[in-house]
Formats: structure tokens, C-alpha cells, sequence
């Protein structure tokens, strides 16, 4: 396996159950990064973390909670989630969040498709 | 507010012909900028970048320019190719913010015969 990979591809819940998506990075880099990207509008960004500490929780509702056991594993944990939250979710990885050299490129993942029923 | 615009949904281009994809952005203070591919059923994928200290870059087919007085750039693809069809994202980064990438809602390239 190369590259940033996240299963499932393909998840339909309902609004009472608890899921999990995961994303997997074989690139050595110590960032990792979760997206939504909802039709017609940017990706958003959710969560980062770097060196497996969360830095950035940009405003997400606590009904999504992201988990990051180490730098190359990441996990959104779902529960309780709305129909609004059916979406595409991307996990995304780069070296560092440093802003040095190197460290600018995030390298995606296929992402989940997530329908909320 | 939307601080990256890509306000062409959609471009269709001739095959062999030059594809011009344009990025607008409303921060000053973004000083690295990317493209990404996105094929349909797939995440986005890295193409080419560009540092605010640089005006142009070029990689085989494809060029990125940047104009910072008129917090503008461009991605040049050419000669355009049927696999080249796919939506692109503009996004763009702040050193002090370091983590965070903007990006725009992305134009749909179609390359046709």
C-alpha cells in the first residue's frame, strides 16, 4: 500500500448509529488532516494534528471526534450525525505543520462518501 | 467569506489546444499556493505549486503563474489531453497559519476530441 488510504469508501448510516472512518498514511509524514467536502462548496477543514497532538479543531460539532493513536493513523468517529453531514470526508497528510520546506503538500486520500439517512 | 475563488465552474477544451484555469484570492497574506487534480471517485491529487517569492512554475505540461498584485494565478496546461479531464482546486496557504489550506470551489475541465 502506497499513498494515504481510508476505509471505508462508502459508508450509509443512520442518524442513531456510531461509526468509524479511517485513514491510513505510508508516506512517513508526521501531519494528518481530516476534510468535508460538501456539493458545491470547498473542502473544509476539520481537524489537524501533528505528531499525533490535535492543533486545530476548526469549530466541528462534537458529534464527530477524531482519534490519532500515531502519525500514521487517524480516525473520525461518528455518532448521532445529522442528514446536513452526508458528505465526502478526506483524510489528508504532510510532513510536518511546520510552514518550512517540504512541508506545504498535503496528499490525499480517496475519501469516504457518507450518507446520513 | 470565500478567500479562494475559482469563479469558472466549468471549461471545456480541444484536445492539443492550451487549457487556462484561473484562481482568484482575496488574502495578502498567502504565500504559497497549490493545484490539486480530482478524478471522480478518487481524492484530490497534488499537481503543481507555486512560492509567493516566484512568479512562474513549470512541470512538462504544466505551468502555474502568479500575479500578486492582482492576488491572481493561473495553472496553463498545454498541449490539453482527454486524460487531462478533471476538476481542479486552487488552494493556498499562509505561513503563520501554517496548517491551513484554502481552497476554491474548483473548475471541471472536460478535454474533448
Amino acid at each position: 500500500e502506497t499513498g494515504v488510504t481510508q476505509t471505508p469508501r462508502h459508508l450509509v448510516m443512520g442518524m442513531t448509529n456510531k461509526k468509524s472512518l479511517k485513514c491510513e498514511q505510508h508516506l512517513g509524514h508526521n501531519a494528518m488532516y481530516w476534510y468535508k467536502q460538501s456539493a458545491k462548496k470547498p473542502l473544509e477543514l476539520m481537524f489537524v494534528y501533528n505528531f499525533k497532538e490535535q492543533t486545530e479543531n476548526n469549530s466541528v460539532p462534537s458529534r464527530f471526534s477524531p482519534e490519532c493513536p500515531n502519525s500514521s493513523h487517524l480516525f473520525l468517529h461518528l455518532h448521532t450525525l445529522q442528514p446536513e453531514d452526508s458528505a465526502l470526508y478526506l483524510c489528508a497528510s504532510s510532513q510536518d505543520t511546520s510552514g518550512g520546506a517540504g512541508s506545504e503538500t498535503q496528499y490525499f486520500g480517496p475519501g469516504t462518501r457518507l450518507l446520513v439517512l | 467569506d470565500q478567500q479562494v475563488k475559482q469563479n469558472s465552474p466549468s471549461l471545456s477544451v480541444q484536445e492539443g489546444r492550451i487549457s487556462i484555469l484561473n484562481c482568484d484570492y482575496t488574502n495578502s497574506m498567502f504565500d504559497y499556493f497549490l493545484w490539486y487534480k480530482k478524478y471522480p471517485a478518487e481524492g484530490p491529487t497534488f499537481l503543481i505549486s507555486i512560492s509567493s517569492i516566484k512568479d512562474k512554475n513549470e512541470d512538462g505540461r504544466f505551468t502555474v503563474f502568479l500575479n500578486k498584485s492582482a492576488k491572481h494565478l493561473s495553472l496553463h496546461i498545454v498541449p490539453s489531453q482527454p486524460g487531462d479531464s478533471a476538476v481542479y482546486f486552487c488552494a493556498a496557504r499562509n505561513t503563520g497559519t501554517a496548517s491551513k489550506l484554502t481552497f476554491g470551489t474548483g473548475t471541471r475541465l472536460q478535454v474533448t476530441l
